[in-house]
């Protein structure tokens, strides 16, 4: 299997603009992470999904930030306006309920910088 | 959810010395996961200890758990320039073995920043 893989791999933007960043789970995996990393706050968990249906938002910092899982295999971040303390990596992370170990499977992020 | 954090924060030793990362916890646990950052990277699962283990190795790995005091630690034996990287653990809560999904993502520390000196 190719691994969680995450597009883009970096981001620079304007102020104000519109960000999406995409996510493609391990095939099979049933939860499905978005994690925001940066120096201040380490590693904050913005939302979680399973089966497709977001279980837990509260770590999504703004109404700016939403997120979709329109099928098993795609995600989807969006922050719309974007402002510079967006500035961070965006990690998505998947696993399987059938693990039974809670192992987390991490893309190699999206590293977003708003101007 | 749970909730690890590492101690040091930064660590710095020679190559081929040991290197030692400590994290403690607060609640219950399933199991206690530890994950290596490098630089510019995603994280990747190192090493798992369940609650009714004590130790675990795997390679030049070593973790030990103390569940009476809440704490876990990673030993690197003869460290490598390439172990070079942040060091995270993660707990897992007891639910995840009753409804086989768990009711939280993995929370993370700040890391443990390991350097090591050629």
């Amino acid at each position: 299997d190719a691994g969680v893989i995450q597009s883009p791999r970096h981001e620079v933007t304007e102020m104000g603009q519109e960000v999406t960043l995409r996510c493609k789970p391990i095939s099979g995996h049933d939860y499905l992470f978005w994690y925001r990393q940066t120096m201040m706050r380490g590693l904050e968990l913005l939302i979680y999904f399973n089966n497709n249906v977001p279980i837990d938002d509260s770590g999504m910092p703004e109404d700016r930030f939403s997120a979709k899982m329109p099928n098993a295999s795609f995600s989807t971040l969006k922050i719309q306006p974007s402002e510079p303390r967006d500035s961070a990596v965006y990690f998505c992370a998947s696993r399987w309920t059938g693990g039974d170990t809670g192992e987390l499977f991490f893309g190699e992020g999206s590293r977003l910088t708003v101007l | 959810s749970q909730q690890g954090e590492e101690d040091p924060q930064a660590l710095s030793i020679q190559e081929g010395e040991n290197a030692t990362m400590n994290c403690s916890y607060k609640t219950s646990i399933n199991n206690l996961q530890w994950y290596r950052q490098n630089s510019g990277r995603g994280l990747v699962h190192l090493i798992l200890i369940r609650s009714n283990e004590r130790e675990k190795h795997s390679g030049r790995l070593r973790v030990t758990l103390d569940t009476s005091k809440k704490s876990s630690s990673l030993l690197i034996t003869a460290s490598r320039a390439a172990d070079t990287a942040s060091y995270f653990c993660a707990t897992v809560p007891p639910s995840i073995q009753v409804s086989g999904g768990g009711a939280d993502g993995l929370t993370f520390g700040k890391g443990t920043h390991l350097i090591i000196q050629p």
